[in-house]
């Protein structure tokens, strides 16, 4: 099945650093990838869709200053959460879809910790 | 009304039992469906695709009811490592996909 790789997979850093975190689709072109937000025993909630050459759309609510998105090319996006606070902690996935009716597919969460 | 809506769970299954999962969405123009598990902090992972015609994979059975706009998903012989979060994902073409809030699976020994 395709796959979907997501680096790093656990972040700890102090108040005030921005993180980085990459999105590659290895074996298929995405033309769309999603990120997401997940706290602790609660919902998936999406975050910003981007498409490949374009600006990202963010969700309302979501601070595009903040969480600075880049889909350069078709396999490779980046969230960059900016002067990252303790409520900033939480597990941060991608998904990639290659087009339209097409299934996501999810790489492997980035485990974010503000202290 | 939220746009895809599960079960609430958790469901308490013993090993062996049949167990089926419940899910509505509210956009009629909804195009393909789709069921995802996911594991305690762990990423989603594609369980199936839903079909019209209905799909089996395994113990694992989808059938949509486009009519009356609700998607199932049926595990037969559940198995301790059914036990997850399981997600209904919903997607209109050219949209993002809107997934359920998911419904919890504990399979006992």
């Amino acid at each position: 099945g395709a796959v979907v790789s997501q680096h790093p997979s656990w972040v700890i850093c102090k108040s005030g650093t921005s993180v980085k975190i990459e999105c590659r689709s290895l074996d298929f072109q995405a033309t769309t990838m999603f990120w997401y937000r997940q706290f602790p025993k609660q919902s998936l909630m999406l975050m910003a869709t981007s498409n490949e050459g374009s600006k990202a759309t963010y969700e309302q609510g979501v601070e595009k200053d903040k969480f600075l998105i880049n889909h350069a090319s078709l396999t490779l996006s980046t969230l960059t959460v900016t002067s990252a606070h303790p409520e900033d902690s939480s597990f941060y996935i991608c998904s990639a879809r290659y087009e339209g009716n097409q299934p996501q597919h999810f790489g492997d969460g980035t485990r974010l910790s503000i202290l | 009304r939220k746009e895809v809506e599960q079960d609430p769970g958790p469901f308490n299954v013993p090993e062996g039992a049949t167990v089926a999962f419940n899910c509505t969405y509210s956009n009629s123009a909804s195009q393909s469906f789709f069921w995802y598990r996911q594991d305690c902090r762990k990423e989603p992972k594609l369980l199936m695709s839903v079909y019209s015609s209905g799909n089996e994979d395994g113990r694992f059975t989808a059938q949509l009811n486009r009519a009356s706009q609700y998607i199932s998903l049926l595990i037969r012989d559940s198995k301790l490592s059914d036990s997850a979060t399981y997600l209904c994902v919903v997607n209109t073409h050219g949209q993002n996909f809107v997934f359920g809030p998911g419904t919890r699976l504990s399979v006992l020994p």
